[in-house]
């Protein structure tokens, strides 16, 4: 069955520009996760859904950064004025989401977000 | 202090050797922990989740987790060129918390 997807793949912007990473999670999924992943660290968490709801938030680094899963399946990860900073590859995972240890996250391919 | 914890490497092994790669993590709330592998330019995927103290063994994989001392280990028998990769330690760190924590990752590098 299809993964996690994620588009575009690649984004160039400008410093101070808005953008919008969209991840599609695994049919069926009703947990989304946003990380991001700077070069040579772990994948850092950024926010989490169970259906439509931000369950947590407590990652996102400020209050440039948002997203949304409003029909709870496809979501929307948004940045404003984007700093040189935000540069990484911001990952999207999903998982069943039922209360336990073991529910596990697959990851999509990532938005590798570069900021001139 | 990093809560997840991981020697970056790399750590080479010979091929058909195993492979050991270790992590420590800080929080004794901590309550499953996952192996991912991510080859270079790829994004993260599963290879096993522990959340019993002992082993857990999955075909040339086996994860180690002793609680008392905060680590958990994956030992890969007759380790490949093609396993080759970023090993990346996650624990999923406080009790009703779904993020995971990731360690920075150890690369392994199987010389054939």
């Amino acid at each position: 069955g299809a993964g996690v997807s994620q588009t575009p793949s690649n984004k160039v912007t400008e410093k101070g520009k808005y953008v919008e990473l969209r991840c599609d999670p695994i049919s069926g999924h009703t947990a989304l996760y946003w990380y991001r992943q700077s070069l040579g660290q772990g994948p850092e968490f950024l926010i989490y859904f169970q259906g439509t709801g931000a369950a947590d938030d407590s990652g996102l680094p400020n209050d440039r950064f948002f997203a949304v899963r409003p029909e709870g399946s496809v979501s929307t990860l948004k940045i404003q004025r984007t700093e040189r900073g935000d540069s990484a590859v911001y990952l999207c995972a999903s998982s069943l989401g039922f209360v336990g240890s073991t529910d596990t996250q697959y990851f999509g391919p990532g938005t590798r977000l570069t900021v001139l | 202090q990093k809560e997840v914890e991981q020697n970056s490497g790399p750590l080479s092994v010979p091929e058909g050797a195993i492979a050991s790669l270790n992590c420590t993590y800080s929080d004794r709330g901590s309550q499953s922990f996952f192996w991912y592998r991510q080859y270079s330019g790829k994004s993260p995927e599963l290879i096993m989740f522990i959340y019993s103290n002992g082993d857990k063994e999955d075909g040339r994989f086996t994860a180690q987790l002793n609680k008392a001392s905060q680590y958990v280990s994956l030992l890969i028998r007759d380790s490949q060129p093609s396993d080759s990769a970023t090993y990346l330690c996650a624990a999923r760190t406080t009790t009703g918390r779904r993020a995971l924590t990731f360690g920075s990752g150890t690369r392994l590098q199987v010389q054939p």
